[in-house]
């Protein structure tokens, strides 16, 4: 079975910083790959995603993710932070050939924006 | 934007009672989910249901658990006889699961979750 490994729980930057969540997955094939964030309140809001094709991916709010099949990575970055991007980041991964809505996640990343 | 809406916000019930958690999905999607999370854990998926029944689910979904789609709008996620370990957040969610994949027709779009708390 996949798994998926958020080893940063909590990380704090200052605003304006740039940033890198890191995510590694565990699965034989190409999986599809999701980021999340969460803020307080609120649902689990889609960033971006990664199906296939060019392996460096936009999202909203300024966020992109890069695919490297080499590392089984995902790693989410941003190149300035926003107070407002304080929330809690969750990767994810869909095994391909099983339900499309069912996921693994990662245990979550906590960020901290300090002004 | 159209949003998965969860009631309750946050419930607390004894242990041994039933507990209902309503969700009202986005009104063209045909695929809903329940997930879960356990405090300091991660999100869980419990239960996939389409066309009115359950097509997948989880280890942790067992017998204490049912899914029901009463009407056109609602999706509810019921726990017979609630545990101290049930305690959690629970996520609804759906997806419209037509256009294709490329179109996003297989992403999920989350609830904000209803908490339980089990005393």
């Amino acid at each position: 079975a996949q798994s998926v490994t958020q080893p940063d729980i909590h990380i704090t930057v200052s605003e304006g910083a740039s940033l890198e969540l890191r995510c590694n997955y565990s699965y034989g094939a190409t999986p599809y790959l999701f980021w999340y964030v969460q803020s307080p309140g609120q649902g689990l809001q889609l960033l971006l995603k990664y199906f296939s094709g060019d392996t460096l991916v936009q999202g909203i709010k300024g966020f992109e993710a890069e695919f490297k099949r080499s590392q089984s990575s995902f790693n989410l970055r941003k190149p300035s932070v926003h107070w407002s991007d304080a929330a809690e980041y969750f990767c994810a991964v869909r095994e391909g050939g099983t339900s499309y809505g069912k996921l693994t996640f990662g245990q979550g990343t906590i960020l901290t924006v300090h002004p | 934007e159209p949003e998965v809406t969860q009631t309750p916000s946050h419930q607390v019930t004894q242990m041994g009672q039933e507990v209902i958690l309503r969700c009202v999905p986005i009104s063209n999607h045909l695929y809903f989910y329940w997930y879960r999370q356990i405090l300091g854990q991660k999100v869980e998926f419990l239960v996939s249901f389409y066309n009115n029944e359950i097509s997948e689910k989880s280890e942790i979904f067992d017998d204490q658990f049912s899914v029901e789609r009463p009407d056109g709008s609602n999706f509810t996620l019921k726990i017979r006889s609630t545990k101290l370990e049930d305690s959690a957040m629970y996520f609804c969610a759906s997806r419209t699961g037509t256009g294709g994949k490329l179109a996003g027709a297989n992403v999920l779009t989350f609830g904000a979750g209803s908490r339980l708390t089990v005393l």
